[in-house]
């Protein structure tokens, strides 16, 4: 089993620019989260998909991010236009349960750096 | 408001000697709390959660109610359990509230 996997590993890209990341999740999985650890502080919660319904998206910083998850497999999350402060590190984490006890099967991260 | 704290940012023992990294957390519910690490070039794993009581590559971790705290400990750290670890407090639905992380050095 390969695990989840993300896309890209490191993006290094201009303020304004544009940037999509993928997140595969373990397959069977229908709980798929993202999370983003920026420089210094604490890993975050983004937001959580059940399939292809986003169920909670409260952690999401703005309107310039959009996550996505068509037919339930794979997700993106586009940020647009990128600002200085959304450098990071953004990961993705599956489960095959939603209940709170079940463990969350993390991806090796995608590392944001934006100029 | 719901939060988690480790109050430790670096843990440096030597080969041998017991390690403590301290969680602390505030939550108004049941709190469903565990423990994950990031040994250095992997990825973020589930070392151990409160609710299966297990012992995991010799870490325990007691959720203690009245203190608020679930601690991490091993008795005899191995140069092998240097890594990042990080407490972090389920909140319903699986999303994950997570500490600031301890760095753990383990030394010969």
């Amino acid at each position: 089993e390969a695990g989840v996997t993300q896309f890209p590993s490191h993006s290094v890209i201009e303020k304004g620019q544009t940037v999509t990341l993928r997140c595969d999740p373990i397959s069977g999985h229908d709980n798929l989260y993202w999370y983003r650890r920026v420089m210094g502080k604490e890993i975050k919660f983004l937001l959580h998909f059940v399939k292809e319904s986003k169920q909670d998206e409260s952690g999401m910083p703005n309107n310039r991010f959009l996550a996505e998850r068509t037919g339930g497999t794979y997700s993106t999350l586009k940020v647009q236009p990128a600002e200085l402060e959304d450098s990071g590190v953004y990961f993705c984490a599956s489960s095959q349960e939603f209940h709170s006890s079940y463990e969350q099967y993390f991806g090796p991260g995608t590392r944001l750096t934006v100029t | 408001a719901q939060r988690v704290t480790q109050p430790e940012k670096l843990l440096s023992v030597f080969k041998g000697a017991p390690v403590e990294l301290k969680c602390n957390y505030s939550y108004s519910g049941s709190p469903e709390l565990f423990w994950y690490v990031q040994y250095s070039r992997q990825r973020l794993q589930l070392l151990l959660r409160h609710i299966s009581r297990e012992s995991i590559k010799g870490f325990t971790a007691d959720l203690n109610k009245g203190e608020t705290s679930f601690h991490l400990k091993k008795p005899f750290a191995q140069e092998e359990d240097s890594a990042m670890y990080y407490c972090a407090l389920s909140r319903g639905w699986g999303k994950l509230q997570f500490g600031a992380g301890t760095q753990v050095v383990v030394t010969p």
